[in-house]
């Protein structure tokens, strides 16, 4: 099974601050990569899918990659952004997903 | 809007069985490829598996831990969705999420049910 690696685990930035977070995947994946931000106590939200923005998630996310290397990028880091973010691949199943990066503020 | 609203959580022995359900609302369950999702206590998200519409043939797929111990089914009649546990063990301790996605990311979870917790302990 293809497995599915975030890093940092966790990282800690300043309000304004342009964050990237990366996944990789052991296998080629194509363009088949989620990604989810969970805050604190609530339910996992989807915000990205194959690089597209979902509905109603502020333009400062951003997604790109293809292959093995993806990568979320938050443009100016906001206070409400604070949560768990985890990538996921979607190419087939079994649906994995990665270990998940924590993102407080400095 | 869609809701999914699961149930059956609650405190079992290990090599105990359990089942969850999942009422779904708010759009066409039929057309609906379902997923289970689990959260262990203070840890990240596991897909654990999924099943297609009956139109698609009702195909299920679980992740390696789960396999042969858990069995996604649906009943379209009800709009709902169930996990069947059984010899479950402690690992299985987690939060079960019934989520639903677009078919177009299928195997993505766009919509999100509030979770049941699962606690497997003698």
């Amino acid at each position: 099974d293809i497995q599915m690696t975030q890093s940092p685990s966790s990282l800690s930035a300043s309000v304004g601050d342009r964050v990237t977070i990366t996944c990789r995947a052991s296998h080629d994946i194509n363009i088949y990569l989620a990604w989810y931000q969970q805050k604190p106590g609530k339910v996992p939200k989807l915000i990205y899918t194959a690089s597209t923005l979902q509905s109603g998630v502020p333009s400062r996310f951003s997604g790109s990659g293809s292959g093995t290397d993806f990568t979320l990028t938050i443009s100016s880091l906001q206070p409400e952004d604070v949560a768990t973010y985890y990538c996921q691949k979607y190419n087939g199943a079994p649906f994995t997903f990665g270990q998940g990066t924590r993102l407080d503020i400095k | 809007e869609v809701q999914l609203v699961e149930s059956g959580g609650g405190l079992v022995k290990p090599g105990g069985s359990l089942r969850l359900s999942c009422a779904a609302s708010g759009f066409t369950f039929t057309n609906a490829w379902m997923s289970w999702v689990r959260q262990a206590p203070g840890k990240g998200l596991e897909w654990v598996g999924r099943i297609k519409s009956r139109t698609d043939g009702e195909t299920t797929d679980y992740a390696a831990p789960v396999n042969g111990r858990f069995t996604i089914s649906r009943d379209d009649s009800r709009n709902t969705l169930y996990l069947q546990m059984n010899s479950l063990n402690t690992e299985d301790t987690a939060v079960y999420y019934c989520s639903t996605g677009s078919k177009a990311a299928a195997g993505t979870s766009g919509d999100w049910g509030q979770g049941t917790l699962v606690t497997v302990s003698s």
